[in-house]
This record gives structure tokens, sequence and C-alpha cells, in this order.
């Protein structure tokens, strides 16, 4: 079964700095998707930025890019130019493409704080 | 367009008693997902639907556990005799038509079972 692993279970930054958060997983298969959503107060999941395994380019998303090392089974998130309205919990996620297998496995998460 | 609702957004129960939690998915969305997520953890996954079947229940917990999704749109999350395990916030999803399609979250209901 994969596996996820967060290690920072709580990360700071100050406003308008750059701050990586730390993600990795364990699989055997060779391609999947790996995702980091970020969760404010409210709940509510809000997908941030994915992966497809198979593409050796990063992911970027405005201030939001990863650092993926697939053989090392590693995907890092940076946040540049961190606003207030970062501040949130950032969980990693994997999911398999094999078909019937929808599901997503997530980390248990970083709480980032934002310093103004 | 309206996102992902469930309702209620709280629900308080005693041990024992049968609950019911509600997800409405974004319109048009045949894939729709259930996740329970713990204090300090992240969400695990409990079932996945794909239009009205329920086509990977791998994550229900043990029998106490069902859902539903009879019109292919709501789904209901039912838990029997609920015990105070039980208490966590519970995630519906939905997605356009699953595989790649990114999942789109509620807000969660959380459950506390005294």
């Amino acid at each position: 079964a994969q596996t996820v692993t967060q290690s920072q279970p709580e990360m700071s930054v100050q406003e308008a700095e750059t701050v990586t958060l730390s993600c990795t997983y364990d699989t055997s298969e060779s391609d999947y998707y790996l995702f980091w959503y970020k969760q404010p107060p409210s709940r509510q999941m809000i997908l941030v930025i994915r992966q497809e395994a198979y593409k050796q380019q990063n992911a970027t998303e405005n201030r939001f890019s990863v650092n993926f090392q697939k053989a090392a089974k590693s995907f890092s998130l940076k946040i540049s130019d961190s606003q207030l309205g970062d501040a949130a919990m950032y969980f990693c996620a994997y999911r398999s493409p094999q078909g019937g297998s929808e599901k997503l496995v997530f980390g248990k998460g970083t709480k980032l704080t934002v310093n103004p | 367009g309206a996102g992902v609702s469930q309702t209620p957004s709280n629900k308080v129960t005693e041990k024992g008693k049968y609950v019911e939690l509600r997800c409405d998915p974004i319109s048009g969305h045949t894939a729709l997902y259930w996740y329970r997520q713990s204090l300090g953890q992240g969400p695990e996954f409990l079932i996945y639907f794909q239009g009205t079947g329920a086509a990977d229940d791998s994550g229900l917990p043990n029998d106490r556990f069902f859902a539903v999704r009879p019109e292919g749109s709501v789904s209901t999350l039912k838990i029997q005799r609920t015990e105070r395990g039980d208490s966590a916030v519970y995630l519906c999803a939905s997605s356009s038509s699953g595989g790649w399609d990114t999942q789109y979250f509620g807000p969660g209901t959380r459950l506390t079972v005294l």
C-alpha cells in the first residue's frame, strides 16, 4: 500500500519570504499522480498544485511550485512571496493511476503560519 | 457555480445512535468520494461512487458504515450504532468523471459522538 509522509508538523515563514514544505512517499508503481492541497480553518480542501509522475518538468502555479524527485520519492512544495492568506494546513496526497482506484492517500499535514 | 455542499455542518449525537450525513456534489459530476479526517490527521478514504454504484468501498471501516447515491447525484453516508471513535470530520468530494479530474471538496461535517 502507498504511504505519504510529511515530516514537518509545523512551519512558519515571514510574509514575503519563501518556504518549502516536505513530502515523501512510498510506492512500487512507476506512474502515479501527486497533489498538494491546502486546508484553511474553514475545513474546505483546496487543490494547490498537481504533478504527473511521468512528467519530468516540475509543476508551477503562480507562487507555488514543486520539486519532484522521482528516484528519491520526494515531492516538496515551495511557496514564494508568502502571503497572510497562505496560512493553513497543507496536505500532500498520492493517487494511483490504476482504474477503479480513485482514492487519494494523504499525509498527516503541515501547519503553515505566516508572520506579518 | 455552486461547489460541493454538506449538511449538517456539525452533528452531535450520543453513543449508539444512528446518523446520516448528506453530500450534494457539483452539478454534473459523476464521481463522488467520502473521506474521514480525524483530529491531527490527513483525510482517509472511505468510499468512491461512479454514478449510482460504489466502485470502491475498501475504506469503510466496518459494517456500521454504509453509503448510498441512489440517483447519481446526492449521497448519504449512514453510520449505525455510533461509537466515540467515529468522531471526526467527514469530507465529501466530487469530480467531473473521476480519474485524473480534480477532486473538489466540501466543507465537511464535524461529527461528535458523546
